[in-house]
């Protein structure tokens, strides 16, 4: 069975950093980008970063570029997010998703864990 | 960047209705590279249409999606009890940031 399964989530003040994690299975990780969405408060989804099949390629949205940073490790098939000078509104669940096979460059997203959730709060 | 708007954001059906939900983009979106996507409490949101009308492995052919340029359409034909959840649009035709709709919930 494909499986994404997030950890990492907590409580953190803003201007804190935390990691968030990504454990990937039934599939062949290095095979596929892999992206990072969020669930605001109340609100919709959001994307947030992206990273192509081979970690040559990442991608942010604008309010996360220079404080995030996404990366791969194929020995331990696993993606993640390290979050820096965290603000309130980074508060979410965010979810782990498969991305486009090497080949592909259509990004939708076919496969996604349950989330973890990040509060930022004094 | 593309802004995908979803209106309303809520529909109300019985099981076994027809639900039609609309997704509009700000500018054309190419390739017809729109997605959709259904989301429950709890659950991991799940992969529905991609391409504008393909449906995803595994997905019930009550589900159907058209549409092309800026105007896309999401077609639930016969409502089934477990299809009431929240929907969400995506475009992936441009260069990033790859964008959401705000989403439709449908409800009983």
């Amino acid at each position: 069975e494909m499986q994404l399964v997030e950890s990492g989530g907590g409580v953190v003040w803003p201007g804190g950093s935390l990691r968030l994690s990504c454990a990937a299975s039934g599939f062949n990780f290095d095979d596929y980008a892999m992206t990072w969405v969020r669930q605001l408060p109340g609100k919709g989804l959001e994307w947030v970063s992206g990273i192509n099949w081979n970690a040559a390629y990442t991608y942010y949205v604008d309010s996360v570029k220079g404080r995030f940073i996404i990366s791969r490790d194929s020995a331990t098939n696993s993606l993640n997010l390290q979050m820096n000078s965290l603000r309130d509104e980074d508060t979410a669940l965010y979810y782990c998703a498969r991305g486009p096979h090497a080949r592909s460059p259509s990004w939708y997203f076919d496969i996604w864990g349950r989330g973890t959730l990040v509060t930022v709060s004094s | 960047e593309i802004v995908l708007t979803q209106s309303p954001g809520t529909l109300s059906f019985s099981p076994g209705e027809r639900a039609t939900l609309s997704c509009r983009a700000s500018q054309s979106v190419s390739g017809n590279s729109l997605a959709w996507y259904q989301r429950k409490p709890g659950q991991a949101p799940r992969l529905l249409i991609y391409g504008a009308s393909n449906r995803a492995t595994g997905i019930p052919d009550r589900f159907s999606g058209s549409g092309s340029g800026t105007d896309f359409t999401l077609t639930i034909s016969r409502l089934e009890p477990e299809d009431f959840a929240v929907y969400y649009c995506q475009q992936y035709g441009s260069s990033p940031p790859w964008t959401f709709g705000q989403g439709t919930k449908v409800e009983v």
